[in-house]
């Protein structure tokens, strides 16, 4: 258990529709990070949040946004979803004073758009 | 540009023989990090490793080992008397170091998928 939550576990929807995909880090980090898993793209960094603050971009779509609440969790919501969205999702943790950083990953959020 | 070559897609042995998984990366860092991996059939991400550039000593764990070296961009795996238990997907990643010295986002290899069979 890597101490990182993610919920939920699937989701399987329309498309057209807007989900929610939800992670708690483990205890102490402050980084989030979000990454999708497809079988064409492979795992691919969506996005980055420290503490509360965006910190890095990657591949993520217009129609994807994040956020990082006080409480530190995030969240990752997709909208006008496409069949293409569909993927495993990931959010890792990490931040640990000192820098010495490894993230650590939660199950994953696969999402099915049918 | 960071990029990470894994080029062995799939890879398939009988149980108790040695296995090294091979992972070649690309950076213009002179800091950074390395990092395995494990993606069982469950589907979980699990942290094998992490080696950061400036420590090139091969690390053993169990049946597990790694080497590392700079001079060809490497970063390889091997696993030991391997066991049905070590089938899954094995991703080799990398991130460079931000201004505090933590990881950033992460490169991943596309995966060398390893089959144990009885």
């Amino acid at each position: 258990d890597s101490g990182v939550t993610q919920t939920p576990k699937h989701l399987i929807t329309a498309t057209g529709q807007r989900v929610t995909l939800r992670c708690s880090p483990r205890s102490g980090d402050l980084s989030v990070y979000w990454y999708q898993q497809s079988l064409d793209q492979g795992l691919q960094f969506l996005i980055q949040y420290y503490n509360g603050e965006e910190r890095a971009k990657g591949n993520i779509l217009e129609r994807f946004s994040a956020q990082q609440f006080p409480d530190l969790h995030s969240e990752l919501n997709l909208s006008s979803l496409e069949l293409g969205d569909s993927a495993l999702y990931f959010c890792a943790s990490s931040g640990q004073a000192g820098g010495t950083d490894t993230q650590y990953f939660g199950p994953g959020t696969r999402l099915t758009v049918l | 540009a960071q990029k990470v070559t894994q080029a062995q897609t799939e890879i398939s042995v009988v149980e108790k023989e040695d296995v090294t998984l091979d992972c070649v990366y690309e950076t213009r860092d002179t800091t950074y990090y390395l990092f395995w991996y494990k993606q069982p059939p469950s589907g979980e991400l699990v942290f094998l490793i992490r080696r950061n550039s400036f420590d090139e000593q091969n690390e053993i764990s169990g049946r597990y080992s790694w080497n590392f070296q700079k001079s060809t961009s490497s970063f390889n795996f091997t696993i030991t008397a391997s066991q049905v238990v070590d089938s899954a997907v094995y991703f080799c990643a990398l991130s460079e170091a931000d201004r505090q010295g933590g990881s950033e986002k992460l490169v991943f290899g596309k995966g060398t998928k390893l089959t144990v069979n009885p």
